[in-house]
């Protein structure tokens, strides 16, 4: 089954209001990355995460990876409609060779 | 301008008919991998090679072939293809399991 998963599915926002989603880990991940993936378009590498409790801030996203590196959160603040897409998390569940994706947040914002 | 190519872009094809869809990358990547894209389930992998030679599978690989003749292109082939089988399919390249994905423009691929 799914072994990395993420929450919320959807999410609708107010241009302006802050967005947050969830990866959540059955197993210890050595990295994370998070990808965005626009409408009709393929997914873009965004960042990787590596170490224990580390947090990344690209302009006005904030990337964080939990201390036991099962879990990682992506977090935009002031949502513009240029957010608009689905945002993927992924890892090697394991410490394998697999590069496993979650299941995707897809966010809309509304002016 | 460095990229993943993948062809054909939209393929309709019928039950059974032997197909390839090809990816090439430019990027000297070693690391290529095939995903495929369903409502609801995200991306999954379908297989993956870490060089030339040296395939290994994914989280849902029946159905699906792939060969790493050379480090450039990874073709996927479906050798029998039915319904369950049309979905978009992305191929993606990286340096490594520990760098970024580069994902090609993706194949719509439909199977009546």
């Amino acid at each position: 089954g799914q072994q990395v998963m993420q929450i919320p599915q959807y999410q609708h926002v107010q241009e302006g209001e802050d967005f947050t989603t969830y990866c959540n880990s059955s197993t210890t991940l050595s990295n994370i990355q998070w990808y965005k993936q626009r409408p009709g378009g393929h997914p873009v590498f965004l960042i990787q995460l590596v170490k224990s409790g580390e947090v990344k801030k690209q302009k006005r996203l904030t990337f964080q990876f939990g201390e036991a590196k099962k879990n990682s959160s992506l977090h935009i603040t002031a949502t513009q409609t240029t957010d608009v897409g689905t945002y993927f998390c992924a890892g090697p569940p394991g410490g394998g060779n697999k590069l496993t994706f979650g299941t995707g947040t897809q966010l809309k914002v509304e002016l | 301008e460095a990229q993943v190519t993948q062809n054909p872009r939209y393929l309709i094809t019928v039950t059974g008919k032997k197909l390839t869809v090809t990816c090439s990358q430019n990027m000297n990547h070693e690391y290529m991998s095939w995903y495929r894209q369903d409502p609801g389930l995200g991306l999954r992998q379908i297989y993956y090679s870490m060089n030339v030679e040296v395939t290994d599978k994914g989280d849902v690989p029946e159905g699906y072939k792939v060969s790493r003749k050379e480090k450039r292109n990874f073709p996927l082939i479906l050798e029998s293809p039915s319904p369950n089988q049309t979905s978009l399919y992305f191929c993606a390249s990286s340096r490594g399991l520990t760098w970024g994905y580069t994902f090609g423009s993706g194949t719509r691929l439909t199977v009546v």
